[in-house]
Formats: structure tokens, C-alpha cells, sequence
């Protein structure tokens, strides 16, 4: 079974500041983990994700993340934040590699605000 | 079609009607999720559909909820006796599991329903 914890429902961070939303994920196989943006009244875009290789991950509009299998964590991070970054982001975790089954289960989100 | 496409955008429906939820997936993506996403509660599964395999509905709250998927592209979740709980975003994903690819694995979304029930 799967699980995605995101530490804190609300992130205000001021322009230009590092980003930083926190995911630990509790998984019994290999996860596959991802990261999505959704901005207001809009569906949700994969910004992304890790599935196997490099546990560094680079993603859209400056975001990255890093799968540590010691800590059971996959953090969000963007060295610099922008107005348009504000937004909810959601983390993801899927067992899919083994169990067969592709269903993802997403944390209750982090909404991001950009304080001027 | 380029995207994944839902319908109605916004429904507001009685308390104790039938309201039908439509989705039209990526043309090619053989998987489709359905998802609810409550104020404040994250994004729940409720059924997932892969090519002609048996649909997972471990998700579906109750029997008021149903989905179909006809010849493998278009979906429809069916929710009936509606109830004031129920009122929520509708979203709808597809996905290609290909082993290579920006794409693989993860997934589209459509922009979603809104069902208010009142």
C-alpha cells in the first residue's frame, strides 16, 4: 500500500526566496513519485516526476526534486520564487512498477503563496 | 483530440437527482482515472480503467457511483441520488504507459467538473 504525507497545507514564501514544499511518501515497493502544479480553476499539469535513474529530477518553470530512499522523501524545490509560481502543488506516489496497478494516491496538497 | 476534455464544466443538479459526468480522453491513452477532489481533502481515487482489463473501482464511495468506458476511449461517471456530500471537482486523467517518453507514466488531466449539489 501507498501513502503521501505533504507537511504543511500553506507555504508563504516571499519573491525570490527558495521554495521548498516537503513530500514523505510511505510505499511497500519501488515508488514511482511526481509532483503537480494546479493553478486556479484549472486542472492539474505534471510538473515531475521520478521513476527509475538519477534520484535528482528536473522539472518545469525551474523545479526540482530528489527521491531520498533513506528518508522516504521527495521535496519540491525551486532556488528562486516567482509571482507565477503561486499555486497548489500536490505529490503523487504510484506502485506501479510491481504491483500492477498504475493508481497514483496524491497527498492533500500545498497551496503556495508569493508575498511581494 | 490535444488534451483531456470533461463536460459539463460546472453542474449544479437537486438533491436526489441522477447527474452524468463525461470524459474524453487522449486519443491513444489506453488508461483513465477518475478522480474527486473535496475542499481540502486532496484529490481521492475512485476508478481507474486500462484497456480491456476490469476496471478498479475500489475507489467508488458508494453503488451511487458508477463509470463506464465505451470502446476503450470515452468515459462516463454516473452518480445517482445525488446527495449534498457529493459536491465536489470531478477530475478526469488518461495516461500511456509506455516505457519511454516525457509522457510515461504520468498523468493528463482535464480541467474537471464542478457539481454543486443543492
Amino acid at each position: 500500500a501507498q501513502s503521501v504525507t505533504q507537511l504543511g497545507s500553506h507555504v508563504s514564501v516571499s519573491e525570490g526566496a527558495l521554495v521548498l514544499l516537503r513530500c514523505n511518501y510511505s510505499s511497500s515497493v519501488p515508488p514511482y513519485l511526481f509532483w503537480y502544479v494546479q493553478y486556479p480553476n484549472q486542472g492539474l499539469q505534471l510538473l515531475l516526476k521520478y521513476t527509475t535513474g538519477a534520484t535528482l529530477v528536473k522539472g518545469i518553470n525551474g523545479f526540482e526534486a530528489e527521491f531520498k530512499k533513506s528518508e522516504t522523501s521527495f521535496h519540491l524545490t525551486k532556488p528562486s520564487a516567482h509571482m507565477s509560481d503561486a499555486a497548489e502543488y500536490f505529490c503523487a506516489v504510484s506502485g506501479a512498477r510491481t504491483s500492477g496497478t498504475y493508481k497514483y494516491i496524491f497527498g492533500t496538497g500545498t497551496r503556495l503563496k508569493v508575498l511581494a | 483530440g490535444a488534451g483531456v476534455s470533461q463536460s459539463p464544466s460546472n453542474k449544479v443538479t437537486e438533491k436526489g437527482k441522477d447527474v452524468e459526468l463525461r470524459c474524453d480522453p487522449i486519443s491513444g491513452h489506453t488508461a483513465l482515472y477518475w478522480y474527486r477532489q473535496s475542499l481540502g481533502q486532496g484529490l481521492e481515487f475512485l476508478i481507474y480503467f486500462q484497456g480491456n482489463s476490469a476496471p478498479d473501482k475500489s475507489g467508488l464511495p458508494s453503488d451511487r457511483f458508477s463509470a463506464e468506458r465505451t470502446g476503450g476511449s470515452v468515459s462516463t461517471l454516473t452518480i445517482q441520488r445525488t446527495q449534498q456530500e457529493d459536491s465536489a471537482v470531478y477530475l478526469c486523467a488518461s495516461s500511456t504507459h509506455l516505457r519511454t517518453g516525457p509522457t510515461n507514466y504520468g498523468y493528463t488531466f482535464g480541467s474537471g467538473t464542478r457539481l454543486t449539489v443543492v
